[in-house]
C-alpha cells in the first residue's frame, strides 16, 4: 500500500505566520486530498485535486504538489486555523491516510 | 443539505459481531459510490471498503485489515449502506464513518459510530 509520511507531526504558530507542512508518498500519486479535523467533530475535506479548495476554505489557504510530494500552506495564520490536518491518496487503492500535522497556536 | 446519520455502534467482545448502519439524504444515493472510514487513536484515519454503483455491479474493495471479516452493502432504496463486522477484534475499535466518494475526495462526512471491542 502507498504510504504517507506527513511532517512534522506536531507545530505551532503564531497569529499571521506563513505555515507549510508536507506529505511524502511512498509511491508517486497523481493528486492528493487534505482535510481538516478540530476536537470532537468529524474531518472535513479540506483541499481535493492536490490544489482545489473545498467550499468554504478560506483563500489564506494552499496546496502544491506532484508526484510523491506535496505539501499545505497557509500564507497567514489565523485562530481559527488550528486543527490537525491530514493528506489522503485516491491514486491506488487501498485509499491510504497520512497520519496528520496537528497545528496549535504559539 | 447533504446528512449522513452513522448508527449501530456499541461495545462488542473480541470475536463478536456487530452491523452498522448509515443512511444517507441531500444527494442522489445511487450515484455515488460509498466507503467506510474508521479512526482510533492508535492508527488514525483508516479507510475499510467502499461499494460501487449499480453500473458497475456494486463492486466492492477494501482494506487488508479487514477482508475475510467485513463486508459492505448497500440499498440504494433506502438511501443506506451498511458494514457487517464479523470476528472483531480490539484493534478494530474506533470511531465509523461513512462517507461518499465524491470528486477528488471525502466531501461529506457524518458524526460516526463508536465501536468498542473489549473484553
Amino acid at each position: 500500500e502507498n504510504v504517507l509520511t506527513q511532517s512534522p507531526a506536531f507545530m505551532s504558530a503564531s497569529l499571521g505566520e506563513k505555515v507549510t507542512m508536507s506529505c511524502r508518498a511512498s509511491s508517486s500519486v497523481n493528486y492528493m486530498s487534505w482535510y481538516q479535523q478540530k476536537s470532537d467533530a468529524s474531518p472535513k475535506l479540506w483541499i481535493y485535486y492536490t490544489s482545489n479548495l473545498a467550499p468554504g476554505v478560506p483563500t489564506r489557504f494552499s496546496g502544491s504538489g506532484s508526484g510523491n510530494s506535496y505539501s499545505l500552506t497557509i500564507s497567514s495564520m489565523e485562530g481559527e486555523d488550528a486543527a490537525t490536518y491530514y493528506c489522503q491518496q485516491f491514486t491506488s487503492s487501498p485509499w491510504t491516510f497520512g497520519g496528520g500535522t496537528k497545528l496549535e497556536i504559539k | 443539505e447533504v446528512k449522513l446519520e452513522e448508527s449501530g455502534g456499541g461495545l462488542v467482545q473480541p470475536g463478536g459481531s456487530m452491523k452498522l448502519s448509515c443512511v444517507a439524504s441531500g444527494f442522489t444515493f445511487n450515484k455515488y459510490g460509498m466507503n467506510w472510514v474508521r479512526q482510533s487513536p492508535e492508527k488514525g484515519l483508516e479507510w475499510v471498503a467502499e461499494i460501487r454503483l449499480k453500473s458497475n455491479n456494486y463492486a466492492i474493495h477494501s482494506a487488508e485489515s479487514v477482508k475475510g471479516r467485513f463486508t459492505i452493502s448497500r440499498d440504494d432504496s433506502k438511501s443506506s449502506v451498511y458494514l457487517q463486522m464479523n470476528n472483531l477484534r480490539a484493534e478494530d475499535t474506533g470511531i465509523y464513518y461513512c462517507t461518499p466518494t465524491a470528486t477528488g475526495g471525502f466531501g461529506y462526512w457524518g458524526r460516526g459510530t463508536l465501536v468498542t471491542v473489549s473484553a
